[in-house]
C-alpha cells in the first residue's frame, strides 16, 4: 500500500542555517504530495503541495520538488528562523483515494 | 478562508463516560470530513471518513460502535467517544475537504482528551 517515510528528528539548527527534511514515498500511480506544519499547541496547516511530477511547491521560503524518479519530496529552506520551529509532516493522497497518508513527522528546533 | 474549528479544545472525563467532539467548517461547506487520532510523538492515524448525510467509513481496526461519527450538515461533524477508557486518551483532530473536488484538507486545532 501507499506509505510515506520521512527522516526522524529532532532536527536542531541555528538561525539562518539551511534546512533539509527528507521525505520519500511509496505509491501506485501518481499521488499528490504535501507538507504540513504543526506549530506548538496548534493544528496542522498546509505548508505546500505538488500534484504532478517535477512540480515545485513553495511557501514562506520553503520549497519541495516532486521527484518521480527518486520518489521523493524533500523539504528545503535556505535560511531558517526561530519561528520555523515546529513539527513538519510529509503526506500523500491519491491517486485513487482522497485519504491522506502521513509520515511520522519531524520536529525542527531552531535556536537563536 | 478555509477555517476549521473544533470544540472543546481539551476535555478531562471519568472512565465510562461519553465525550462528544465537534468539528465545524466555518467559511465553507464540507461534504467530506476526516477524523484522525494522534499519539504523542507519532503521526496522525486516520480513524474514519465522514460524508454528509451518510454513514461514516471507518478504517480497519477502528471500532465504529465506540467512535460514533455523525455528519448531519455540510458544516458540522461530531465524534463521540462512548464509554471512554484511559487508553482512549489522545489528541483527536478533524479535517475538512474543500469543495470543488480539491484534494487539500484543512485541519482543526485538535481536541486533547484525557480519560481518568
Amino acid at each position: 500500500g501507499n506509505s510515506v517515510t520521512q527522516m526522524e528528528g529532532p532536527v536542531t539548527l541555528s538561525e539562518e542555517a539551511f534546512l533539509t527534511i527528507n521525505c520519500t514515498y511509496t505509491a501506485t500511480g501518481y499521488p499528490s504530495l504535501f507538507w504540513y506544519v504543526q506549530y506548538p499547541g496548534e493544528g496542522l496547516q498546509l505548508l505546500l503541495k505538488a500534484t504532478k511530477a517535477d512540480d515545485k511547491g513553495s511557501n514562506k521560503g520553503f520549497e519541495a520538488t516532486y521527484r518521480k524518479e527518486t520518489t521523493s519530496f524533500h523539504l528545503e529552506k535556505g535560511s531558517v528562523q526561530v519561528s520555523d520551529s515546529a513539527v513538519y509532516f510529509c503526506a500523500l493522497s491519491g491517486p485513487s483515494t482522497n485519504k491522506l497518508i502521513f509520515g511520522t513527522g519531524t520536529l525542527l528546533a531552531v535556536q537563536p | 478562508g478555509a477555517v476549521v474549528s473544533q470544540h472543546p479544545s481539551w476535555v478531562i472525563c471519568k472512565s465510562g463516560t461519553s465525550v462528544k467532539i465537534e468539528c465545524r467548517s466555518l467559511d465553507f461547506q464540507a461534504t467530506t470530513m476526516f477524523w484522525y487520532r494522534q499519539f504523542p510523538k507519532q503521526s496522525l492515524m486516520l480513524m474514519a471518513t465522514s460524508n454528509e448525510g451518510s454513514k461514516a467509513t471507518y478504517e480497519q481496526g477502528v471500532e465504529k460502535d465506540k467512535f460514533l461519527i455523525n455528519h448531519a450538515s455540510l458544516t458540522l461533524s461530531t465524534l463521540t467517544v462512548t464509554s471512554a477508557h484511559p487508553e482512549d486518551s489522545s489528541f483527536y483532530i478533524c479535517s475538512a475537504r474543500a469543495p470543488g473536488g480539491q484534494e487539500t484538507q484543512y485541519f482543526g486545532p485538535g481536541t486533547r482528551l484525557l480519560v481518568l
